[in-house]
C-alpha cells in the first residue's frame, strides 16, 4: 500500500550545523509530497510542498526536491537555529484529500 | 483568522466514560478531518466530511467512535465507551477546496487521556 517513510529521530544538533532528514515514500500513481513541522503544544503546519517530480519545494531556509527515480524528498536546511527544534512530518497526498503522513522525526537544535 | 479551534485542550477521564472532542474549523473552508497521534501508530486520518458530509471514515477504529459535523463551522469527535488505548492526541484540521495543493490546516489537538 501507500506509505511514507522516515528516518527515526531524534536529531540533535548543534545551531548552524547542516540537517538532512530522509524522507522514502511507496505509492501507485503520482502524488503530491509536503513537509510539514510541529512545534511543541500546536498543531501541524505546512512547511513546504512539491507537486510533481523534480520540483523544489522550499520554505524558511528549508529545501526539499521531489525525486522521482529514488521516491524521495528528504528535507534540508544548511544553517539549523534553535527556534528549528520541531517535529517534522513528510507526508504524500495522493488525488483526494486523503494524506499519508510518516511517523515523524525530532529536531533538537543546541544553542 | 483565528485558526482552527479545538475543545478541550486536555482530557482526562475513566474507563468506559463517554468523551466528546469539539472542532471549529477555519471559516470558509469545505473540508474537515479527525486525526489521531500516537507514538506508536503516528498520525492517522480518522475521518474527512466535505461540506458537512462524511466522505471517507475507513480509518474510525471501531464503532466506539463516531463524528458528526452538523453544520460548517462545528464538529464533534465522540468516543463511547473509552477505553485507555485511546488515549492520545486527537487533531481537528480543515482545508479550503479552492487551494491547487489542498494543504490542511491543523487545530492545536485535544489530548486525550483515558485511566
Amino acid at each position: 500500500g501507500d506509505s511514507v517513510t522516515q528516518m527515526e529521530g531524534p536529531v540533535t544538533l548543534s545551531e548552524e550545523a547542516c540537517l538532512t532528514i530522509n524522507c522514502t515514500y511507496t505509492a501507485t500513481g503520482y502524488p503530491s509530497l509536503f513537509w510539514y513541522v510541529q512545534y511543541p503544544g500546536e498543531g501541524l503546519q505546512l512547511l513546504l510542498k512539491a507537486t510533481k517530480a523534480d520540483d523544489k519545494g522550499s520554505n524558511k531556509g528549508f529545501e526539499a526536491t521531489y525525486r522521482k527515480e529514488t521516491t524521495s524528498f528528504h528535507l534540508e536546511k544548511g544553517s539549523v537555529q534553535v527556534s528549528d527544534s520541531a517535529v517534522y512530518f513528510c507526508a504524500l497526498r495522493l488525488g483526494t484529500y486523503k494524506y499519508i503522513f510518516g511517523t515523524g522525526t525530532r529536531l533538537k537544535v543546541l544553542a | 483568522d483565528a485558526g482552527v479551534i479545538q475543545s478541550p485542550r486536555h482530557e482526562v477521564t475513566e474507563m468506559g466514560q463517554e468523551v466528546t472532542l469539539r472542532c471549529k474549523p477555519i471559516s470558509g473552508h469545505d473540508y474537515l478531518f479527525w486525526y489521531r497521534q500516537t507514538m506508536m501508530r503516528g498520525l492517522e486520518l480518522l475521518i474527512y466530511f466535505n461540506n458537512n458530509v462524511p466522505i471517507d471514515d475507513s480509518g474510525m477504529p471501531e464503532d466506539r467512535f463516531s463524528a458528526k459535523m452538523p453544520n460548517a463551522s462545528f464538529s464533534t469527535l465522540k468516543i463511547q465507551p473509552s477505553e485507555p488505548r485511546d488515549s492520545a492526541v486527537y487533531f481537528c484540521a480543515s482545508s479550503p477546496s479552492e487551494t491547487s495543493y489542498y494543504e490542511q490546516y491543523f487545530g492545536p489537538g485535544t489530548r486525550l487521556t483515558v485511566t
